[in-house]
């Protein structure tokens, strides 16, 4: 199974900042089947970025998600107070379409 | 709207079996699979399984194969993650979700809790 690396493991920032999450796989991701969600406390994880680079519906523009093969990126142009939450990546390009381990981002 | 709902929170011994259930809505509940994930705080997300409601089309992941049974009743819209007998390891929230590829809606939820 392609097991998905994320970094960092937690990230500290402050709203207006840029923040950079990275995700890299053991093996390629076919397709660029690679996804980003958003989990905030006491709720379910929301998609924000499928097939590496697109934004799912109601998704601001300042997510944006790139990359391919095994190396993948989200990148939160300037951070509202709203976004701190954890990110996952997530592969479905082969089964079983497993997880990253997450990115907290956390208030600075 | 898209909309699934889960079954609410359930407390088990351990050996006992279970039975719990996503209803979706606001779509062709027939035309798209549904999956089911599995949250701990020690191994995060993890990805058990999914069904093709329109013909019981199911696929597991050989983490949770002979573990769990997926199944859907598509006259009443509904998916279902069931065990014969609950381990204390079971504990966990598990979460459908709507299949495109990528998993683009969410129920909310259901905790199991599986203590003695």
């Amino acid at each position: 199974e392609i097991v998905l690396t994320q970094s960092p493991g937690t990230l500290s920032l402050s709203p207006g900042e840029r923040a950079t999450l990275s995700c890299r796989a053991s093996q390629s991701v076919s397709g660029s089947y690679l996804a980003w969600y958003q989990q905030k406390p006491g709720q379910a994880p929301r998609l924000l970025i499928y097939g590496a680079s697109s934004r799912a519906t109601g998704i601001p523009d300042r997510f944006s998600g790139s990359g391919s093969g095994t190396d993948f990126t989200l990148t939160i142009s300037r951070l509202e107070p709203e976004d701190f939450a954890v990110f996952y990546c997530q592969q479905y390009g082969s089964s079983p379409y497993t997880f990253g381990q997450g990115t907290k981002l956390e208030f600075k | 709207e898209v909309q699934l709902v889960q079954s609410g929170a359930e407390v088990k011994k351990p050996g006992e079996s279970l039975k719990i259930s996503c209803k979706g809505s606001g779509y062709s509940f027939t035309s798209y699979w549904i999956g089911w994930v599995r949250q701990t705080p020690g191994k995060g997300l993890e990805w058990m399984g999914i069904i093709y409601p329109g013909d019981s089309d199911t696929r597991y992941s050989p983490s949770f194969q002979g573990q769990v049974t997926i199944s859907a009743d598509k006259s009443i819209s509904t998916a279902y993650l069931q065990w014969s007998s609950l381990k204390a390891s079971d504990t966990a929230m598990y979460y459908c979700a709507r299949v495109r590829s990528d998993f683009d809606y969410w129920g909310q939820g259901t905790l199991v809790t599986v203590s003695s």
